[in-house]
């Protein structure tokens, strides 16, 4: 079954302490990016990756890092998460950057306090 | 800037009735456009892509239509069911950068 996976589903943390949110795609897809989703504000791109050892800033980049050593996986990190970073966050995956349909993770939902 | 503009309102509307949503875009000139729905807590499903030499394009009880000169789709779910309840959101491609942008959705419910 095509499927993006994400972990964990549901993580509450404390400010400052360095987490990960790992995203795994099964489709041999290129592209992969990162969102993240707040009430009123819609999806926002975090972070894209065009291939193994490419990625770039999407749109609200900040305080965020990724890493694509491999095609299947794309880890989201929080060196120093703060309270401004509690949202919804989406792994996603297509085979092309938006011409074809993009995949979804389940979701994470991150408290950060 | 490029803006998209869905439905400002949720849409609440009776089973067996046609639920019309909009989404109007400004400052794109996008060669397809794409729409999804989320269901509370989960990710984003893809429902159909559309692209502009197509006007309409159908699936099942779904059909949308993209007007290039009004910068506009319209994606209609007829004969609405309880389970058609749900946020539906529309995408289309950035003209700089061709990334994907979503627009913030509507919310439609269906009553039985």
């Amino acid at each position: 079954e095509a499927q993006v996976t994400q972990n964990p589903r549901y993580l509450i943390t404390v400010t400052g302490k360095k987490l990960t949110v790992t995203c795994s795609q099964n489709m041999n897809h290129e592209y992969m990016s990162w969102y993240r989703q707040d009430p009123g504000l819609g999806l926002r791109q975090i972070y894209y990756s065009m291939n193994v050892e490419v990625t770039d800033k999407g749109d609200v980049p900040e305080g965020y890092k990724v890493s694509r050593k491999e095609k299947r996986n794309f880890p989201l990190i929080l060196e120093s998460p703060s309270p401004n970073q509690t949202s919804l966050y989406f792994c996603a995956s297509s085979q092309g950057i938006a011409d074809t349909e993009a995949f979804f993770g389940q979701g994470t939902r991150l408290t950060v306090v | 800037s490029q803006k998209i503009e869905q439905n400002s309102e949720a849409l609440n509307i009776q089973e067996g009735k046609t639920a019309t949503l909009t989404c109007n875009y400004t400052n794109y000139s996008p060669a397809y456009l794409q729409w999804y729905r989320q269901d509370p807590g989960r990710g984003p499903v893809f429902l159909l892509l559309i692209r502009e030499n197509e006007k309409e394009k159908r699936k099942e009880r779904l059909k949308v239509t993209f007007d290039t000169t009004l910068k506009q789709s319209l994606f209609h779910i007829t004969a609405s069911q309880p389970a058609d309840s749900a946020t539906y959101l529309c995408a289309l491609p950035r003209s700089n950068d061709y990334k994907l942008s979503f627009g913030a959705g509507t919310t439609v419910t269906v009553r039985a």
